[in-house]
């Protein structure tokens, strides 16, 4: 059984452009969230999708977005990046919100010069 | 706001050891909290789930507790390995999203 898959795994990008990640999740999962490591912060919350629809959202500026395709895969955006959003950034699937086993991807890693 | 703390920071061992790695959190309105191993560089792996309703949970030589009335889940570790080092987290489900500790890191001594 396939994992939880993010592509690329790597990406470097020039301040004010804009990226957007990729993420697949476990096959049957329709639970799908995403969160944000660096080594200041720790693991942060970004947004949580279900049915294609944003469930919760956590502290982070509009800049970022994200959505959920009918097959449960998922993208999210960052625009005009910030030398501060450098970080590792990673999606987890679960096959339905809150209660039962979360999975995560290897990460995309995003450095922005 | 829930707030989830890992003690200690950091920690080496020499191999054979038995360890304990501690979690607390603030908010006992809880689904379920999830011990992860994260290598360096990697995603996070799962190691195990705990529902709110229980009390352990058991994978090979891993075992985690959970009173939620205390805030409280320790992570046991028995007869360590060179290969059980990395860092350790911690995170509590609630409200559709985790949230995590910073994490011990651990050194396994061979």
């Amino acid at each position: 059984k396939a994992g939880v898959t993010q592509t690329p795994r790597y990406l470097i990008k020039t301040r004010g452009q804009q990226v957007t990640l990729s993420c697949s999740p476990i096959s049957g999962h329709r639970s799908v969230s995403w969160y944000q490591q660096t080594p200041g912060q720790g693991l942060q919350f970004l947004f949580e999708y279900f049915s294609e629809t944003q469930r919760n959202k956590g502290n982070f500026p509009g800049r970022f977005s994200g959505r959920q395709f009918s097959n449960s895969r998922s993208e999210m955006n960052v625009s005009t990046l910030e030398l501060g959003d450098s970080a590792l950034y990673l999606c987890a699937s679960s096959l339905v919100p809150d209660t039962t086993e979360a999975f995560f991807g290897q990460g995309t890693r995003l450095t922005v010069v | 706001k829930q707030e989830v703390t890992q003690i200690p920071a950091a920690l080496s061992v020499p191999e054979g050891e038995n360890l304990v790695l501690n979690c607390s959190f603030t908010d006992s309105a809880i689904y379920n909290l999830q011990w992860f191993r994260q290598d360096p560089g990697k995603g996070l792996t799962s190691l195990l789930l705990i529902q709110s309703s229980q009390r352990e949970q058991t994978s090979g030589r891993l075992n985690a507790s959970l009173d939620k009335s205390s805030g409280r889940s320790t992570l046991y570790i028995a007869a360590s390995q060179p290969g059980d080092s990395a860092t350790y987290l911690c995170a509590v489900q609630e409200q559709r999203q985790l949230t995590f500790g910073s994490g011990t890191q651990l050194t396994v001594l061979p």
